[in-house]
Order: C-alpha cells, then sequence, then structure tokens
C-alpha cells in the first residue's frame, strides 16, 4: 500500500461547479499536512496547509480526519484557472515529506 | 533571487555515463529533500537531509544513486552507470526546518534525459 494515495482523475467539471478531492494516508504518525498545486511542467506550490480543526481560503476549504487519516480539499465556484493538478503530502515525524500521485482538476467553459 | 536554485535546468546524457544534480536550497533551511517525478506521477521522494546528515535515504532507489550536502547548504545529486529507467524530472525543495508544518519550498527541477 502506498504511504499517500489520491484518485489521480481526471475530474472534468463545468465552470462554477464545487468539486471536491480526498487523499489517504497509512502513517498513523504523520505530523502535518498540506495540499500543492502543480501546473503543467512546472514545480509544485503551496496551495494550503491543513489543520486540524481544518481551514478555508477564499474558494479552498482543506479537512483533516485522523481517525480515518484522510484530507480533503474543497474547490468551490471553479474557475478555467483552477485547472492543474493537485498534490496532497504527509509530513511524517520524522520529517520525511511525501506527497501522493495528484489528481488532475480540468474546468472547462 | 531568493528562491530554490537547480542547476542545470536540462540535462541529456548517453546510458551508462555519471551525472550530477545542483540544488541551492534558501539561505538558512535547514531541511532539503530531493525528489524524482515522472510525468503522470507525484514527486517520488529519495532522500532527506536535515543540515549536512542525510535523516532518511530510504527512497534512494539502488546504490548507483548518492546525494552528499557537505557545508549544509548546497546539495549534489550523483547517478552513476545511467539508465534509461532514470530520465525523469528532478526536484530539489528547502524548508526552514524539517518535521513541522512549515511548508517545502521546490526548485523548477532538472528534466534528465538518459539515450
Amino acid at each position: 500500500r502506498k504511504e499517500v494515495e489520491q484518485d489521480p482523475g481526471p475530474f472534468n467539471v463545468p465552470e462554477g461547479a464545487t468539486v471536491a478531492f480526498n487523499c489517504t494516508y497509512s502513517n498513523s504518525a504523520s505530523q502535518s499536512f498540506f495540499w500543492y498545486r502543480q501546473d503543467c511542467r512546472k514545480e509544485p506550490k503551496l496551495l494550503m496547509s491543513v489543520y486540524s480543526s481544518g481551514n478555508e481560503d477564499g474558494r479552498f476549504t482543506a479537512q483533516l480526519n485522523r481517525a480515518s487519516q484522510y484530507i480533503s480539499l474543497l474547490i468551490r465556484d471553479s474557475k478555467l484557472s483552477d485547472s492543474a493538478t493537485y498534490l496532497c503530502a504527509v509530513n511524517l515525524n520524522t520529517g520525511k515529506l511525501i506527497f501522493g500521485q495528484g489528481t488532475t482538476l480540468q474546468v472547462k467553459p | 533571487g531568493a528562491g530554490v536554485s537547480q542547476t542545470p535546468s536540462n540535462k541529456v546524457t548517453e546510458k551508462g555515463k555519471y551525472v550530477e544534480l545542483r540544488c541551492d536550497p534558501i539561505s538558512g533551511h535547514t531541511a532539503l529533500y530531493w525528489y524524482r517525478q515522472s510525468l503522470g506521477q507525484g514527486p517520488e521522494f529519495l532522500i532527506y537531509f536535515q543540515g549536512t546528515g542525510a535523516a532518511d535515504d530510504s527512497g534512494l532507489p539502488n546504490d548507483r544513486f548518492f546525494a552528499v550536502r557537505p557545508e549544509g547548504s548546497v546539495s549534489t545529486l550523483k547517478i552513476q552507470r545511467t539508465e534509461r529507467g532514470d530520465s525523469a524530472v528532478y526536484l530539489c525543495a528547502s524548508s526552514p526546518h524539517g518535521g513541522g508544518p512549515t511548508e517545502a519550498f521546490f526548485g523548477q527541477g532538472t528534466r534528465l534525459t538518459v539515450v
């Protein structure tokens, strides 16, 4: 089993739609959690950190469920510019930072 | 620039040759990570440095791969006897310190092609 798993998609949604991605992790000692965005042929960039209480940044909401060992990302009112690959990342208590395969989102006009 | 810098940006080498990939992290960042990314995949963990020492090298695929960070800043990933399967984008990231809630910042990567 992979340490961090994501549905690769692609998720094809119309502009204005709400879309949600999940990411599961296997190590219960995982300490911190992140969502990164990666555009084609570019490096990953942090979208948001994921806190235990959940956090929101504009149209983006991240949630953590430690009991079920998954994190989620919700995007509301999707824009064309949201089209990208979304990577979840898990930082183990050893400092090792592991990424999932990524979920591809295509927002269509 | 204050970001993570990787050189070269592209490297084409012949099968069997030796290559070195360089990473200049953000100044003051103690944690440095190397990843390998193939098309359609997420970054695959290779090795993580905390200061000068390799805190976790469990992702290095075999003994042809080696990485150093002698002064706790610049790191070099070394690949011996390259194989076509080594072709990928090699990403470096740095973080103020490993193991915490702070993000890792990526360089733009080195695209390695083994022909």
